[in-house]
């Protein structure tokens, strides 16, 4: 069954609204989550990592206050875009880890955001 | 920076074994080779990973060469299905340091 669960898996809006994307660990307590970005023909590029109850760490180019980040549980984490744009479009994936030793991560079944 | 290297395509008959191969010759002591594949439109897929020695699941087998620079994943019979984006990536096992870092990788196309 699902390890990850990622809501909503599309969302189509206008420019200038904020999305907010839910991704909840469902068989572990994830106190790492990982946000992933993916634009068309092109690889996964890690966003940010997502700590329970402390600051995301983000990867250098991505904007924290564009991209707001929040793990305020051990079982989900959210990706607010703020103020989208087109340029915003893309396809955004979490993934968990169980930090107690060698398991892989896994990863949700992303979301489809399209800013017309 | 990619630390590992993989053809970027490649393509077998249904039914048929596929041999991934990828090459990470700066892998270090404590990495661990890992597979994930990605079907269109969807998350990644863990498949297998492993530190040296060979690994076998429901999915794959994983062969690590004795240096540890290079691997393959074998898909033994291989279904159409199987088709999509396959990731070679070496991580560290747990820690802050254990995110992982997609390059390329390799576009298996299975055909009838």
């Amino acid at each position: 069954g699902a390890v990850v669960s990622q809501h909503p898996s599309r969302v189509i809006c206008k420019s200038g609204t904020s999305v907010k994307i839910e991704c909840r660990s469902l068989d572990f307590q994830a106190t790492t989550m990982f946000w992933y970005r993916q634009f068309p023909k092109q690889s996964l590029m890690l966003m940010a990592t997502s700590n329970e109850g402390s600051k995301a760490t983000y990867e250098q180019g991505v904007e924290k206050d564009k991209f707001l980040i929040n793990h305020a549980s051990l079982t989900l984490s959210t990706l607010t875009v703020t103020s989208a744009h087109p340029e915003d479009s893309s396809f955004y994936i979490c993934s968990v880890v169980d930090g107690t030793g060698n398991q892989p991560q896994h990863f949700g079944d992303g979301t489809r955001l399209s800013i017309l | 920076d990619a630390k590992t290297t993989q053809p970027p395509s490649m393509d077998c008959a249904e039914g048929r074994a596929a041999n991934l191969p990828c090459n990470h010759s700066t892998i270090s002591g404590n990495e661990y080779v890992y597979w994930y594949r990605q079907i269109h439109s969807q998350g990644p897929q863990y498949i297998i990973h492993g530190l040296k020695n060979n690994e076998t699941n429901e999915m794959a087998s994983l062969i690590i060469t004795e240096d540890r620079k290079s691997s393959t994943l074998i898909l033994p019979h291989a279904t159409l299905r199987d088709t999509a984006v396959y990731y070679c990536i070496v991580r560290v096992a747990t820690g802050a340091n254990s995110k992982l870092t997609f390059g390329k990788g390799i576009t298996l196309s299975v055909r009838p």
